[in-house]
């Protein structure tokens, strides 16, 4: 058990879907965020949640939307993808105002848009 | 901006021997933090060690210790007695105090292990 939980773990969708990324964290963090991994690219942060209020936004297509709904659940929905989107996106938590001591990272979904 | 270069893409060390990955950062901060975290095919990152810019001590997590040299701004990784299980990619990290919570990794080391 890591803390941080993503489902799904794997997805393939077209580029006309619409689906949702979940990720779950129970260890009463308050700052959430969205990273995605493509291979040969270093890790590239998407979206940041403090206390469930959006702080950074980089730059993000919108075809990324994110939903915080409480401090424990982040959500990235998706809707007219490209295949160049496909990577790993992975989902991290960690005390708000401080992150000193790190994230905790999530296993990731593998997406890959048809 | 902070950047954070791993200039080694992939590393290979055999079993039980010392192996060393290379970070190297660029920020004009002078108080900050750096990670290494490890990622194996599991896909998840773990965190493997951390280190505080004011302190002048390197930090050690049993076999992992680094080299923190913070005039060089290098941030090293050395893994001691290798064993099959530290295969995986490493990545480096920084937090400054001026970019909030936020992360910036490198662009990673790929670690192999021979028996």
């Amino acid at each position: 058990e890591t803390g941080v939980t993503q489902t799904p773990r794997h997805l393939v969708m077209g580029m006309t879907n619409k689906k949702s990324l979940k990720c779950e964290q129970h260890l009463g963090h308050n700052a959430m965020y969205w990273y995605k991994q493509s291979a040969k690219k270093p890790l590239e942060l998407m979206f940041v949640y403090n206390f469930k209020e959006q702080t950074e936004n980089n730059s993000v297509p919108s075809r990324f939307s994110p939903e915080c709904p409480n401090s424990s659940h982040l959500f990235l929905h998706l809707h007219t993808l490209q295949p160049e989107d496909s990577a790993l996106y992975l989902c991290a938590s960690s005390q708000s105002g401080t992150g000193v001591r790190g994230y905790t990272f999530g296993s990731g979904t593998r997406l890959t848009v048809v | 901006a902070q950047t954070v270069t791993q200039s080694q893409p992939e590393m290979s060390v055999q079993e039980a021997e010392t192996v060393t990955l290379s970070c190297t950062y660029d920020t004009s901060e002078s108080d900050y933090y750096l990670f290494w975290y490890k990622q194996p095919p599991s896909r998840q990152m773990i965190l493997v060690i951390r280190q505080e810019a004011y302190k002048q001590q390197n930090a050690t997590e049993n076999r992992f210790s680094v080299n923190f040299q913070k005039a060089a701004k290098s941030f090293s990784l050395k893994i001691s007695d290798s064993q099959l299980g530290d295969a995986a990619m490493y990545f480096c990290a920084y937090r400054g105090n001026n970019a909030g919570n936020m992360l910036t990794f490198g662009g990673g080391t790929r670690l192999m292990v021979k028996p």
